[in-house]
């Protein structure tokens, strides 16, 4: 059983439409990272919130940790073919990370 | 830097061999990481390491995994013996601090046990 929902699995969009992808848990975390990961490479993080209702934005990523610590959502805007890959979100405590399964987000030309 | 370096990058085995993965982590980080991922149960922690002291093993999965972190810059992960259910992707990820919040991850050891 995965500590960190997310869902959807897997979504595959036009190159220039938005997505959301989503994270959540029953747990309180210190914080939560967002990471993404190419076929044959390891995941590289993208982002880290920590304090509940944060909103961070990179470039056309923006990302979101709920008030209750306890969910996030990473929405991205006209998305690209260099979009592509594995998003995984973990969540930090206890000196280590736990990490959901993970949204396979392919965007076509 | 040249980032977490693990090698091999491939392994092909068969059932019964030992198999040994090993990991550099980035120089100055004292936190060390090793997961497996599979389609089945994704990226799974396995084993981490402080200052080379290893911290929390109950992801290991059985008596056949063992880990070592004999230096700072150097890491083992040992299969023995393998079994075809142990074929997987394993990453090594290393952090700077204690926290392990912020873990850089290498490129992986892909394993397929026959």
């Amino acid at each position: 059983t995965q500590l960190l929902e997310q869902s959807p699995q897997f979504l595959s969009i036009q190159e220039g439409e938005n997505l959301t992808v989503y994270c959540n848990s029953s747990s309180v975390f210190s914080s939560l990272q967002w990471y993404r990961q190419e076929p044959g490479e390891g995941p590289v993080l993208l982002v880290t919130v920590v304090t509940g209702g944060e909103v961070k934005k990179l470039k056309r990523l923006t990302f979101q940790f709920g008030d209750a610590r306890k969910d996030s959502s990473l929405h991205i805007t006209a998305a690209q073919p260099g979009d592509t890959g594995l998003y995984l979100c973990a969540g930090a405590g206890w000196g280590k990370l736990q990490f959901g399964a993970g949204t396979q987000v392919v965007v076509t030309p | 830097d040249a980032g977490v370096i693990q090698s091999p990058r491939h392994e092909v085995t068969e059932m019964g061999q030992e198999v040994t993965l090993r990991c550099k982590p980035i120089s100055g980080h004292n936190s060390l990481f090793w997961y497996r991922q599979t389609m089945m149960r994704g990226l799974e922690l396995l084993i981490y390491f402080n200052n080379n002291v290893p911290i929390d093993d109950s992801g290991m999965p059985e008596d056949r995994f063992s880990a070592k972190m004999p230096n700072a810059s150097f890491s083992t992960l040992k299969i023995q013996p393998s079994e075809p259910r142990d074929s997987a992707v394993y990453f090594c990820a290393s952090s700077l601090d204690r926290s392990g919040n912020i873990q850089y991850f290498g490129a992986g050891t892909r394993l397929s046990v026959l």
